[in-house]
């Protein structure tokens, strides 16, 4: 089983800062096959980037993912009101899907 | 646009079984993979199964393995969790996602239903 790592846990950043997140996997992700999600409190996971880089339909271009291998990155390059929640990356490329931890993003 | 609504939790003493539905709408169903993921309240998440287009081919966690089983209506354009042998731990929020193709490997979710809560608790 690959084991996602996520930091830092907590970030706490004023709107119209970049936001830096990390996520770290225990072995190489097959293909880069590495998504990150957002999720608000009462509501669903909602797919922001997949395939490490690409955004998915109607995000924003201010969220921009990055990395390969075992390391990769979401950035959110202007933080807006509405992008303060928790943030889970996840691997597809083995038949046993992981999810990190989360990084939660909250106003400082 | 594509909606998924999960129906079914509500509260199931340990041992007892229940079973969770999922109603898929806008977009062609058979044509694509599903999966069920759980989210303890308050805590992260964890995939729990997927299941191919045709049905031929599915996956379970190591947690679930032998006592749940996912499955499709594509009639109906649903999806089902059959969960036996519940157990406290099994409390969660249960999602489903529909997969971004048609096998249930190397997909990744978008979009999730809203999710139905399971408590096992006697």
């Amino acid at each position: 089983e690959i084991v996602l790592t996520q930091s830092p846990g907590t970030l706490s950043l004023s709107p119209g800062e970049r936001a830096t997140l990390s996520c770290r996997a225990s072995q190489s992700v097959s293909s880069n096959y590495l998504a990150w999600y957002q999720q608000k409190p009462g509501q669903a996971p909602r797919l922001l980037i997949y395939g490490a880089s690409s955004r998915a339909t109607g995000i924003p271009d201010r969220f921009s993912g990055s990395g390969s291998g075992t390391d990769f990155t979401l950035t959110i390059s202007r933080l807006e009101p509405e992008d303060f929640a928790v943030y889970y990356c996840q691997q597809y490329g083995s038949s046993l899907f992981t999810f990190g931890p989360g990084t939660k993003v909250d106003i400082k | 646009e594509v909606q998924l609504v999960e129906s079914g939790g509500g509260l199931v003493q340990p041992g007892r079984s229940l079973r969770l539905s999922c109603a898929a709408s806008g977009f062609t169903f058979d044509d694509f993979a599903m999966h069920w993921v759980r989210q303890v309240p308050g805590k992260g998440l964890e995939w729990v199964s997927g299941i191919s287009w045709n049905s031929g081919s599915t996956g379970y966690a190591d947690s679930v393995k032998g006592r749940f089983t996912i499955y499709r209506d594509d009639a109906k354009n649903s999806l089902y969790l059959q969960m036996n042998s519940l157990r406290h731990e099994d409390t969660a929020f249960y999602y489903c996602a529909k997969a971004s193709s048609y096998a249930w490997i190397g997909n990744w979710f978008d979009p999730w239903g809203q999710g139905t809560l399971v408590t096992v608790s006697s």
